[in-house]
């Protein structure tokens, strides 16, 4: 059964310090994994998508990457702003297509 | 384009009454998804249509969760009788038919669920 964990679960910075969130699975054999953000009271932002294939990708000041042997993958915020706090979820897709999500980590950048 | 859209984005009812959650797809994404998370925990894979069919269905908890999408345009899941433990936030997800990138999943706003 794929197990999906995020650590921390809660993180709290100052603006402008770059920062790196993790994520763990347990089952290598995944499809691809997906980072999104959640802004309190709303839906899932998509940040970024990573085939089973490639091993990171790539959008403005975020970063994340992908080792499928170790079943892990890092969101990594470049300058992070107080427009970045959220709570950032990693979720896992198996060939099956249901996505197993981990719990999430809570961000706060404070001005 | 209109994103995946979900109908109500609350709703309060009382233990055992029974409550219908609407999702309308991206136009053309035969995959929908339905997803849910109850407090403290994390979302967790409800079911998966392809069309109007039942792919994938495992994660319904029990027998008072009927999903239906006839016509395979919007999805219905309804809960009935409702208790509390299934307070939560269901979120809804489509995706087109094929290999990537095709097949990223795009998820609603959710309907958030309070039972009384």
């Amino acid at each position: 059964k794929q197990e999906v964990t995020q650590i921390p679960a809660a993180l709290s910075v100052p603006e402008g310090e770059n920062l790196v969130l993790n994520c763990s699975f347990t089952d290598s054999a995944i499809y691809n994994l997906q980072w999104f953000r959640q802004d309190p009271g709303k839906g899932l932002t998509s940040l970024l998508l990573i085939q089973s294939s490639q091993r990171e990708q790539t959008s403005g000041r975020l970063n994340a990457s992908l080792d499928k042997s170790s079943g892990r993958s890092t969101l990594y915020i470049a300058a992070s702003q107080p427009g970045d706090s959220a709570t950032y979820l990693c979720a896992v897709r198996r060939y099956n297509n249901d996505m197993r999500f981990g719990a999430g980590t809570r961000l706060t950048v404070k001005p | 384009e209109a994103g995946v859209t979900q109908f109500p984005s609350h709703s309060v009812i009382e233990k055992g009454q029974t409550v219908t959650l609407r999702c309308d797809p991206i136009s053309g994404h035969d995959n929908l998804y339905w997803y849910r998370r109850v407090m403290g925990k994390e979302i967790k894979f409800l079911l998966h249509f392809v069309k109007e069919s039942k792919q994938d269905e495992s994660g319904m908890p029990n027998n008072r969760f009927l999903a239906e999408r006839t016509g395979g345009t919007y999805s219905t899941l309804k809960v009935q009788p409702a208790e509390l433990e299934d307070s939560g936030v269901y979120f809804c997800a489509s995706s087109q038919v094929g290999g990537p990138p095709y097949n990223e999943q795009f998820f609603g706003p959710g309907t958030r669920l309070t039972v009384l």
